[in-house]
């Protein structure tokens, strides 16, 4: 079956430190992996997708399909990057399986 | 991005009772996606619903607990039947609008229900 997972509810770092958010997929087939996120009051809305290989307001995500992993990744945090993150498999065209999400809080 | 108005955005209904979400947008999209995220938990797909066809339930969904409708390429509505304190949740609509480019799946901001 397919399965997201994403292991860390919180993550807390400092401004200008590098993040990483992390996330494990479980699927027999080809995956076609996206994040996304949820600023504070807004709608739910695409970051980025593992297929575009785009680096989107600083954060990249490489798909590496030996570890089943498809974490998120931005050198230097910024506060305007705290939000709710979510990691998410297509089971088929855009209907997704998302993992659980990790809450980013950038502390000045 | 698609524009999408889903209302109520949230509610507070007693046991036994029924609710219809209604999720507009404003252009003609091919598919319409129902999401559940119940307190501290992800996102779920309950749904998909097509235009002019039944919609296709995921595991551990029915059609006699959440009807959904699809009268046209821009509306959809969910209802939420017979609800109980476990149906407290968010409910999402979200479209496949293929042509918007990068962004393809535009979700809406959801409807808070609290069952008590």
């Amino acid at each position: 079956a397919q399965r997201v997972t994403q292991p860390e509810k919180l993550l807390s770092v400092f401004k200008g430190a590098p993040v990483e958010l992390k996330c494990n997929y479980s699927y027999s087939g080809s995956p076609e992996l996206f994040w996304y996120v949820q600023y504070s009051r807004q709608r739910l809305q695409l970051l980025l997708r593992h297929i575009s290989r785009e680096s989107i307001k600083g954060f990249t995500a490489d798909l590496n399909k030996g570890e089943t992993s498809f974490h998120l990744k931005k050198p230097f945090a910024q506060e305007e990057d705290s939000a709710m993150y979510y990691c998410a498999l297509s089971m088929g065209g855009n209907k997704l399986v998302f993992g659980a999400g990790t809450i980013l809080r950038v502390k000045s | 991005s698609a524009v999408i108005s889903q209302k109520p955005s949230r509610d507070i209904c007693q046991r036994g009772t029924s609710l219809t979400i209604q999720c507009q947008v404003d252009s003609q999209v091919t598919m319409m996606f129902w999401y559940r995220q119940q307190p501290g938990q992800s996102l779920t797909l309950i749904a998909t619903a097509n235009q002019g066809s039944e919609a296709t339930y995921e595991s551990g969904f029915v059609i006699d607990k959440f009807p959904i409708s699809r009268p046209n390429l821009t509306f959809s509505t969910l209802t939420v039947s017979n609800m109980s304190p476990e149906d407290s949740s968010i409910y999402l609509c979200s479209v496949e609008d293929r042509s918007r480019g990068y962004e393809k799946l535009f979700f809406g901001s959801g409807t808070q229900l609290s069952v008590l």
